[in-house]
């Protein structure tokens, strides 16, 4: 089936540093990738998101990159914050199937 | 708008016994897909709803069921419960699944424990 790698599994960084977050994906029809956060008890939401015809998005600290060929995207978070911290999911997603793919996630801690 | 509901949040069953998880969806969407979340496995995906149909389905055995009604509403089925099938359970709406406007908004997830 397909598969989503998403790296590293865990990220510790400190506050005002910069972190990246990697996803390979195997699917080559996934055109919608989205990028969500989990907060401990709380429920996957949405940050930001990227479509496979858009090649980088950015949300004030928060940006995404694509590249199609490599079938490769990142989540860039730039001026961490302890808020920040939470488990950080991405996923693959072919809207024309209606399939969808997760990584497995990564958690990130921001310490003060 | 309501985001999407879950219930109930907690669950405490033993094995062998079934369990149904309930869903109601952002008012407007119409697609509904279930996930089970476990500390190892992350985030996998069970089954995908859409105008009452399933649509898409994971790699899940038949013990896991689901169905959708009229309203858009979801349920979802556990026969036969194992110890491995304690989780979070999510469900996540969107608008149409498949199309272009496919955001999935996540529910609060139901807790099942299996003794």
């Amino acid at each position: 089936g397909e598969n989503v790698e998403q790296h590293p599994s865990t990220l510790s960084v400190q506050e005002g540093d910069s972190a990246v977050i990697k996803c390979t994906y195997s699917d080559s029809a996934s055109n919608y990738f989205p990028w969500y956060k989990q907060e401990l008890g709380k429920r996957p939401q949405l940050i930001i998101d990227i479509r496979s015809n858009v090649g980088e998005k950015k949300d004030q600290r928060i940006a995404v990159t694509l590249n199609k060929t490599a079938k490769h995207f990142s989540l860039h978070i730039t001026e961490t914050q302890p808020e920040d911290s939470a488990v950080y999911f991405c996923a693959a997603i072919n809207t024309n199937a209606g399939k969808s793919t997760f990584g497995d996630g990564t958690t990130l801690t921001v310490k003060p | 708008k309501a985001g999407v509901t879950q219930t109930p949040r907690y669950l405490i069953k033993t094995r062998g016994q079934q369990v149904t998880l309930s869903c109601s969806p952002i008012s407007g969407h119409r697609s509904v897909s279930w996930y089970q979340q476990t500390p190892g496995q992350g985030l996998q995906f069970l089954f995908e709803y859409f105008s009452e149909t399933q649509r898409n389905k994971g790699n899940f055995p038949g013990r896991f069921s689901g169905r959708q009604f009229s309203n858009s509403r979801s349920e979802m089925n556990v026969s036969t419960l194992e110890l491995g099938d304690s989780a979070l359970y999510l469900c996540a709406s969107s608008l149409e699944g498949g199309r272009a406007k496919d955001t999935q908004y996540f529910g609060p997830g139901t807790r099942l424990t299996v003794l």
